[in-house]
């Protein structure tokens, strides 16, 4: 089975500044999908960003960018000029390429300091 | 609106009373899933199923039986429940597109469970 692992279990940010959250996964496989979600105090899952393995450029969705490094493993999520909204769980995620199998990492709390 | 919807969203039972929780959503999606969150391990799941009448065991099904008899609709059933089985639920799902952007899941807004 896949497996995700996020070293931070938790993080900090000041407010305005730039903040990098680590995942590394670890397959076998050569084609799958990853994503980030946030998790907020109201424990909604919301999806933050995705990419797609066979994809050399990394994604971006506004202030969120990934490093996706395949021959590494790792897909690392970058937040610019932090907000105090940005507060929550980040959770890493693969996806097998076919099927609905999903794995997930332990999570990342991450606190914006004013 | 385009939703997950799961019900109760809090459950405090006793051990060995079979509980149902329900997951419904309203966006044709084939794929639909169950997941726990558990304090320092994330969300594993339990469940999944690719379309009605198909379902396959995720990370932690022991304990846990699902049905698919219907596209929208995915309960995850607990026939005996036990302590160690008091978790945070999350129903999701998502479209069999062959995009990233179609496996987007969509979650439900969680079930608190609490069995004593």
């Amino acid at each position: 089975a896949q497996t995700v692992t996020q070293s931070q279990p938790e993080m900090s940010v000041q407010e305005a500044e730039t903040v990098t959250l680590s995942c590394t996964y670890d397959t076998s496989e050569s084609d799958y999908y990853l994503f980030w979600y946030k998790q907020p105090p109201s424990r909604q899952m919301i999806l933050v960003i995705r990419q797609e393995a066979y994809k050399q450029q990394n994604a971006t969705e506004n202030r969120f960018s990934v490093n996706f490094q395949k021959a590494a493993k790792s897909f690392s999520l970058k937040i610019s000029d932090s907000q105090l909204g940005d507060a929550a769980m980040y959770f890493c995620a693969y996806r097998r390429y076919t099927g609905n199998q999903f794995y997930f990492g332990t999570g990342t709390s991450l606190t914006v300091i004013p | 609106e385009a939703q997950v919807t799961q019900n109760p969203r809090y459950l405090i039972t006793v051990t060995g009373k079979k509980l149902t929780v329900t997951c419904s959503q309203n966006m044709n999606h084939e794929y639909m899933s169950w997941y726990r969150q558990d304090p320092g391990l994330g969300l594993r799941q339990i469940y999944y199923s690719m379309n009605v009448e198909v379902t396959d065991k995720g990370d932690v099904p022991e304990g846990y039986k699902v049905s698919r008899k219907e596209k929208r609709n995915f309960p995850l059933i607990l026939e005996s429940p036990s302590p160690n089985q008091t978790s945070l639920y999350f129903c999701a799902s998502s479209s069999a597109g062959y995009r990233a952007s179609s496996y987007e899941q969509y979650f439900g807004p969680g079930t608190r469970l609490t069995v004593t």
